[in-house]
């Protein structure tokens, strides 16, 4: 499996202001995608990383609030833009290989956000 | 797109007693339903998975079942175990080359709560 990990892995922050999130993965992967996930809630896909190109939104989720980067195979960037208290919930990265059928996806292990 | 339903929201066992889990997919074309255990402020964590050519995969104390024409998988938990408890989440997704966009974006149930009595 790969090792993924976030950072930061909690922040407060106030609304108005931006929060960029990180992801590392320790190889290389095909696939990386951002989640939320809301207190008691399921998860909820935010977009799907495309590396060297612009992110594939998911409905209701659009570029200016949630801008997404992916220089490379194993790092990826989600920016929270001028936040409210609605977008308090985890972020999540994922990724998955997706070679020889190797379909699995693994998750980070999320960024607490808090908006006040 | 894509949607999972999934049942029982909660569900309480005694330790000992088995445990199971059932969701339902609309798109025919889904291939991948893998399934994820969340403990209380942890990642989602795979805990096993099927592809649409099998019928049913076991690891241990846990198994998965797919029925293809009726589009619904389960997930079976026997000997359940205290340290079981957790939130269970399915997903499905369309695995494949070429799948129009669709490769492995996961769409998840809403989760099953799952307590273990001892």
């Amino acid at each position: 499996s790969a090792v993924i990990s976030q950072k930061p892995s909690r922040d407060i922050c106030q609304r108005g202001t931006s929060l960029t999130i990180q992801c590392q993965v320790d190889s290389q992967v095909t696939m990386m995608f951002w989640y939320r996930q809301q207190p008691g809630q399921s998860l909820t896909l935010i977009a799907t990383a495309n590396q060297g190109s612009e992110a594939t939104y998911e409905s209701g989720f659009v570029i200016d609030k949630f801008p997404i980067s992916r220089p490379n195979l194993t790092f990826s960037t989600l920016t929270v833009s001028n936040m409210s208290p609605e977008d308090s919930s985890i972020y999540l990265c994922s990724a998955a290989r997706g070679v020889s059928f190797s379909y699995e996806q693994y998750f980070g292990p999320g960024t607490r956000l808090t908006v006040t | 797109g894509e949607n999972v339903e999934q049942h029982p929201s909660t569900l309480s066992v005694q330790e000992g007693d088995s445990a199971v889990i059932k969701c339902t997919y609309s798109d025919s074309a889904s291939n991948y339903f893998p399934w994820y255990k969340q403990e209380l402020g942890k990642r989602p964590q795979l805990i096993i998975d099927i592809r649409s050519n099998v019928g049913e995969k076991k690891d241990q104390r846990i198994a998965v079942t797919l029925n293809k024409t009726a589009k619904h998988f389960s997930l079976h938990i026997t000997e359940t175990q205290p340290e079981d408890s957790a939130v269970y989440f399915c997903a499905a997704t369309i695995s494949a080359v070429n799948s129009g966009g669709s490769n492995y974006k996961l769409t998840f149930g809403k989760g099953t709560l799952l307590t273990v009595n001892p």
